[in-house]
This record gives C-alpha cells, structure tokens and sequence, in this order.
C-alpha cells in the first residue's frame, strides 16, 4: 500500500516549458487534490476533483490544468512556465467530503524550479 | 480569506506545554491541523468539527470555539518529534470540499 505518490521528485524547467505532474493513489479515495507551497508559507489550492471525470477550482488556478481521466490518477499541468509558479507542489487525497471529518493523505511533494 | 495563525513560531524546550491558535473572520465548520517536517509533507494530526465531533492523534488535544470562530492545538509534555510547522486548515459550511490553509505556526523543541 504506497499511499499517495508524486512523479517526478523534483524537476527544473525554462520559462515558457510545460510540463505535467502526476499524483497516483492506491487507496480508492474519491477526492483529489493539487497544492503549492511557497517558501515559508501555508498551503494554497490549485485545483481539486470530487471524482472520476470531475474537476474544480481552488484558490490559485491560474496558469494550471488538471485532468482526472482514472480514479487513482490526477495529473497536474502548466502550460507555459513561470518564474512564478517556482514552488513545491503536493498531491493529496480524502476518501469523501472534508468537511464530513475526512483527513487528507499528502504525497511526498514535487520540487518544481522556472528558471 | 485565510485563517490567522498565532503565535507564528514558538521555542519549547522538552516536557513543556505549548498552545497554537487559529482565528477565522468567517464562521467555521470544521478545523483540521496537520503537522509538517521539513522537506516532507503534511501529516494529519485532528480534525474538529461543528458541534463537537473531534478525529486524531491520541496525545494530542484541541478545541473548537464555534462562537469565537477560533481552534486551538494543545501540545503537552512537548517532546523533539513534536518540532515542526503546524497548520490549521479550516471549512466553512458541511458542503466543504475545500481547506483553506492558515500560514503556519513553526515549533521548535529542545533538549
């Protein structure tokens, strides 16, 4: 049982690149997730999915998109790297609501340098 | 609108007592903390919810003030493991598929 699982570790792109993470998990979990964290700071939503096929908007999607095509898999992507969006990224996921009590199980983060 | 943590770093040292706050200018449903290790990721610690229910960690306690909109994370006989950064994450109505993460309040415990 992996749990939650990030490709890649860590990537460096040129601005204008694009790219996808991927985020996998193996514990039939309805709700996904895309985070970023900054130096020093919280964490912010980018996008999220409530199932299979299902995508939404978090607090800072600009510049990203996410495609839930399998239950196990989200995949994030920037299109047109910035400067900007230099950032660690983290994948979670919850088996339903959170706000029903449910906790969400982070994957060991992606490390993501535009130069 | 991001929930205001307090205080934003603390120093213990081993067996003391720490209290991290988490305020919020909306009405709160449910308050979730995680704990978070550098360069690693977050780790879910409790999760309190509207009306009481509480989910977590066996030695860690925490409360939910539905009036004055704030949670509070009490961290007892602190111990090394303990240090790291704590965020609270909070929901704002039962339909919640969103936390909204506070920006953390660092804890460092020493020998």
């Amino acid at each position: 049982n992996a749990g939650v699982t990030q490709t890649p570790k860590f990537r460096v792109l040129k601005t204008g690149q694009s790219m996808t993470l991927l985020c996998a998990q193996d514990m039939n979990h309805e709700y996904m997730y895309w985070y970023r964290q900054d130096p020093g700071m919280g964490l912010r939503l980018i996008h999220y999915s409530v199932g299979e096929g299902t995508t939404a908007k978090g607090e800072v999607p600009d510049g990203y998109n996410v495609s839930r095509l399998k239950k196990q898999n989200f995949l994030l992507g920037l299109e047109s790297a910035a400067p900007s969006q230099t950032s660690v990224y983290f994948c979670a996921s919850s088996y339903s609501h959170l706000a029903w009590g449910n906790e969400q199980f982070f994957g060991p983060g992606t490390r993501l340098t535009v130069l | 609108q991001q929930p205001v943590q307090s205080p934003q770093a603390v120093i213990l040292r081993e067996g003391e007592d720490a209290v991290i706050n988490c305020s919020s200018s909306k009405a709160l449903y449910s308050v979730h903390w995680y704990r978070q290790k550098h360069g690693e990721a977050p780790v879910f610690l409790m999760i309190l919810l509207k009306g009481g229910e509480q989910k977590g960690h066996e030695k860690i306690s925490a409360s939910f003030n539905e009036k004055k909109q704030q949670s509070s994370l009490y961290l007892t006989a602190s111990q090394l493991s303990y240090s790291g950064t704590y965020f609270c994450g909070t929901t704002y109505n039962n339909a919640g598929n969103m936390l909204t993460f506070g920006g953390g309040t660092r804890l460092m415990v020493k020998p």
